[in-house]
């Protein structure tokens, strides 16, 4: 079964760090870029970056609000993706995807997502 | 504030058909062929149902088309159900330095 499954939300201080994984199962992660969406609550869903295969170096992508605060890494051995997050802000408090990207017939789009994890929530508060 | 424009509701009665329409810039929708939509039911995952502006994924009904014109593009849902309703968003890639950017989404109301 294709699946993916978030951990490590929880609730953290402003200024606080989290970090949180994502493991894979039943496709083949390690030649599948991935990518991590958040929606906060009552809000939409937003980009907040994604990281390429290996065979392109890995290459990661942020979205404008989280550069410089926030990384995503992968571990293609354990098929798990990461986001590490620091300096936190309440405008990060969402519900965070982990999600690849869409290939058929040979081709891969880079703004479409078809594989989802339920999500993890992290809550900014003081 | 979402880079796309989407209307925040739409509603219409079982059968009826609904577009529901994504507003960017030069930059993203009317720059690429690199539209998506996703239905999202509240608690569920997002799912695609369009990529690359009008296209299906397998599996996905034939009642879902997508299309655009300029900078604007499209989401029409045909002989509407009782289980269309849900969010509705649009993606772009982008040439800004946030490549890839979402509408605010909307929701289908199947009265």
């Amino acid at each position: 079964e294709v699946q993916l499954v978030e951990s490590g939300g929880g609730l953290v201080k402003p200024g606080g760090s989290l970090r949180l994984s994502c493991v894979a199962s039943g496709f083949t992660f390690s030649n599948t870029w991935m990518i991590w969406v958040r929606q906060a609550p009552g809000k939409g869903l937003e980009w907040v970056g994604r990281i390429k295969r290996k065979t392109e170096t890995r290459t990661v992508d942020y979205a404008a609000p989280v550069k410089g605060r926030f990384t995503i890494s992968r571990d293609d051995s354990k098929n798990t993706l990461y986001l590490e997050m620091n300096s936190l802000e309440t405008d990060d408090t969402a519900l965070y995807y982990c999600t690849t990207r869409y290939c058929s017939g040979g081709g891969c789009w880079d703004d479409a997502f078809d594989i989802w994890g339920q999500g993890t929530m992290v809550t900014v508060s003081s | 504030q979402s880079a796309l424009t989407q209307p925040a509701s739409v509603s219409a009665s079982p059968g009826q058909s609904i577009t529901i329409s994504c507003t960017g810039t030069s930059s993203d929708v009317g720059a690429y062929n690199y539209v998506s939509w996703y239905q999202h039911h509240p608690g569920k995952t997002p799912k695609l149902i369009i990529y690359a502006v009008s296209n299906r994924p397998s599996g996905v009904s034939s009642r879902f088309s997508g299309s655009k014109s300029g900078n604007t593009a499209s989401l029409t849902i045909s002989g509407l159900q009782a289980e269309d309703e849900a969010d509705y968003y649009c993606n772009s890639y982008s040439s800004s330095s946030t490549l890839v950017v979402f509408g605010g989404g909307t929701k289908l109301s199947v009265l």
